[in-house]
């Protein structure tokens, strides 16, 4: 059963313009949500996090927004470059337990000069 | 600091076989996980370590056993080697969380391998 989906498998978007990639997530206990981004045969680096108490952090290019009431959250990333194409995974954690991660299944992002 | 290291970085087994996957961190990170990604699955755990000497199940435990001996390695060994472990294997690495703080987890760079 997938706590955490990301119903697009791929997405391309022009260099410049903005990039939103979704996730969804099924599991009320989750507080803590991450994004990572993934390059082809080297493992996922973290990028960018959000808390279940705020509903938006920034760092950057890279925004995180979390709407809790619809258990979604997407990242943007603006203005998209050529070097963010890669895969993007989000994640999601209980505060109790051993900050496990469970992932979706990723959505590959291919950003075209 | 290397980070993340594992070895090794391709492996091909028969059905049957053993192996053992070693993963080294050099950051003094309490906890550490193993992963598998299969495709359009995502990353799944298998087993993690809180610390030397512990270990726990994750999501897929099955057909697995680790060991944590020694704070910075964490060994994840495939008794009877199937096809079906055909897969990329991902260890990871976190400090121990304080408070209400996350630490987010620190990726090595994989294992591909192969069951024939």
């Amino acid at each position: 059963d997938q706590q955490v989906k990301q119903n697009s498998p791929s997405l391309s978007v022009q260099e410049g313009r903005i990039s939103i990639l979704n996730c969804d997530y099924t599991n009320s206990m989750f507080d803590y949500f991450l994004w990572y981004k993934k390059y082809p045969a080297e493992g996922p680096t973290f990028l960018i996090s959000i808390s279940s108490i705020k509903d938006k952090n920034e760092d950057g290019r890279f925004t995180v927004f979390l709407n809790k009431s619809a258990k979604h959250l997407s990242l943007h990333i603006v203005p998209s470059q050529p070097g963010d194409s890669a895969v993007y995974f989000c994640a999601a954690s209980k505060k109790t337990g051993a900050n496990n991660l469970f992932f979706g299944t990723g959505t590959r992002l291919t950003v075209i000069p | 600091n290397a980070g993340v290291t594992q070895t090794p970085k391709f492996r091909v087994l028969k059905t049957g076989q053993s192996m053992t996957l070693l993963c080294a961190q050099d950051m003094n990170h309490e906890y550490m996980y193993w992963y598998r990604q299969d495709p359009g699955m995502g990353l799944r755990l298998i087993h993690y370590s809180v610390g030397e000497g512990t270990t726990a199940k994750g999501e897929v435990p099955d057909g697995y056993n680790v060991s944590r001996l020694k704070k910075q390695n964490f060994l994840l060994g495939l008794e009877s080697a199937a096809p079906s472990q055909t897969s990329v294997y991902f260890c990871a690495s976190s400090p121990r969380p304080r408070g209400s703080v996350y630490n987010e987890q620190f990726f090595g760079p994989g294992t591909r391998l192969t069951v024939l």
